[in-house]
């Protein structure tokens, strides 16, 4: 089955700086890549997301790229802000099993004003 | 429009009794799923509902576990004998039909003492 590794586990970041979170995943027929956000003691939220056909999107300060050849895809969140501190967790999905998504075990997200 | 709820919010049991937890998925969507969030970790998958068809239950992780999906909409999981190592948030989400995103409750925050 699929397994994604997400990388690093925890990071700390200057407000005003960048934060890049890169997963990596093992099934090459997954083709759908989400991205959720999940702050202290709430739900996680899709914050993101980019299908295979695509290699990068971007949605105001947040970016997510896609390199299917190595099998890996990246979160890059830009001016980085105190609120966007929180747990971000990649997830990979093959769409053609409508099954369920593989999540990487998530990266604490720590910005300091 | 409504997101998905669960209930109850917390439940605190003693090892050994039974628990039944409630998620009512936003109306339409067709996919359920439920997932096992235990401190400081990523989301483990455990049950998966598409409509009629026969749910995927190969993440229960053993046969205390069970879920059922009433009319196609609210989503009990049962957890028999609860043990400590049962303690963890139960989170649920779904999905629409034919898309890939999915959109979770907040949680039941399961304490087993």
């Amino acid at each position: 089955g699929e397994n994604v590794e997400q990388h690093p586990s925890t990071l700390s970041v200057q407000e005003g700086d960048s934060a890049v979170i890169k997963c990596t995943y093992s099934d090459s027929a997954s083709n759908y890549f989400p991205w959720y956000k999940q702050e202290l003691g709430k739900r996680p939220q899709l914050i993101i997301d980019i299908r295979s056909n695509v290699g990068e999107k971007k949605d105001q300060r947040i970016a997510v790229t896609l390199n299917k050849t190595a099998k890996h895809f990246s979160l890059h969140i830009t001016e980085t802000q105190p609120e966007d501190s929180a747990v971000y967790f990649c997830a990979a999905l093959r769409t053609d099993s409508w099954g369920k998504l593989q999540f990487g075990a998530g990266t604490q997200v720590v910005v300091t004003p | 429009g409504a997101g998905v709820s669960q209930s109850p919010s917390n439940k605190v049991t003693e090892k050994g009794k039974d628990v039944e937890l409630r998620c009512d998925p936003i109306s339409g969507h067709t996919a359920l799923y439920w997932y096992r969030q235990s401190l400081g970790q990523g989301l483990e998958f455990l049950i998966y509902f598409q409509g009629n068809s026969a749910p995927d239950k190969s993440g229960l992780p053993s046969d205390r576990f069970s879920a059922e999906r009433t009319g196609g909409s609210v989503s009990t999981l049962t957890i028999q004998r609860t043990q400590q190592e049962d303690s963890a948030v139960y989170l649920c989400a779904s999905r629409p039909l034919a898309r890939y995103e999915q959109y979770f409750g907040p949680g039941t925050r399961l304490t087993v003492t």
